[in-house]
């Protein structure tokens, strides 16, 4: 069954830092990936898509994802925090080419200290 | 504003009521889905139409819950008898039928059962 994991939960930097969000993803197949992210009281954003068009996908925002399949993974990287990037962020894979269904991973908090 | 809108926002019933929520999805796009997120949670899939057609419903949704999109338009999801487990918030996104770029999400409606 394709699945995603965030690998962390909970990650706090500090302003002008850059971030690293870790997720990965079991798929018997090439799969769409996308990136999420959830301010609090708003609706869900995109903020990237892989496709398999390139392996180095740019989002919003200053916002980056690099697919890698040798190790399943696709984590979402900003070379520079902002206090705006607050927020949950989530992983999410499209299970199969023949259907719409989006599958979440657990979100990870990012929290961006002054 | 052309993005996806949901009504009401936030819904309060007593257990054993019937709710009835709304999703107007942007208007170009085909596809329509229903997801449902509990309080530290990534969404969960529902269901999803292509137009008027139901193509995919998970086993999540009970016999309680039912969906329609009578014209391919709006859509609606009834919860009958409702619990206190479906305490949660309600997803709705919209896509094209290519699922390029994104779903597309509302702002949700929270439901609370009393």
């Amino acid at each position: 069954a394709q699945s995603v994991t965030q690998l962390d939960s909970h990650v706090s930097v500090s302003e002008g830092t850059p971030v690293l969000l870790r997720c990965n993803y079991s798929s018997s197949y090439s799969p769409s990936l996308f990136w999420y992210v959830q301010h609090p009281n708003k609706g869900l954003q995109l903020l990237l898509k892989y496709t398999s068009a390139a392996t180095l996908v740019k989002g919003i925002n200053g916002f980056e994802a690099e697919f890698k399949k040798s190790e399943t993974s696709f984590h979402l990287t900003k070379p520079s925090a902002h206090m705006s990037d607050a927020a949950e962020y989530f992983c999410v894979v499209n299970p199969a080419s023949n259907t719409g269904k989006l599958i979440f991973g657990q979100g990870t908090t990012l929290q961006v200290k002054p | 504003d052309t993005g996806v809108s949901q009504d009401p926002r936030h819904k309060i019933t007593k257990r054993g009521q019937n709710v009835t929520f709304r999703c107007d999805p942007i208007s170009e796009h085909n596809r329509l889905y229903w997801y449902r997120q509990t309080l530290g949670q990534g969404p969960e899939f529902l269901t999803y139409f292509q137009n008027e057609a139901q193509l995919e419903k998970s086993r999540l949704l009970s016999d309680r819950f039912s969906a329609e999109r009578p014209k391919g338009s709006f859509s609606t999801l009834e919860i009958q008898r409702t619990e206190q487990g479906d305490s949660a918030m309600y997803l709705c996104a919209s896509s094209f039928v290519s699922g390029i770029p994104g779903q597309y999400f509302g702002p949700g409606t929270r439901l609370t059962v009393t």
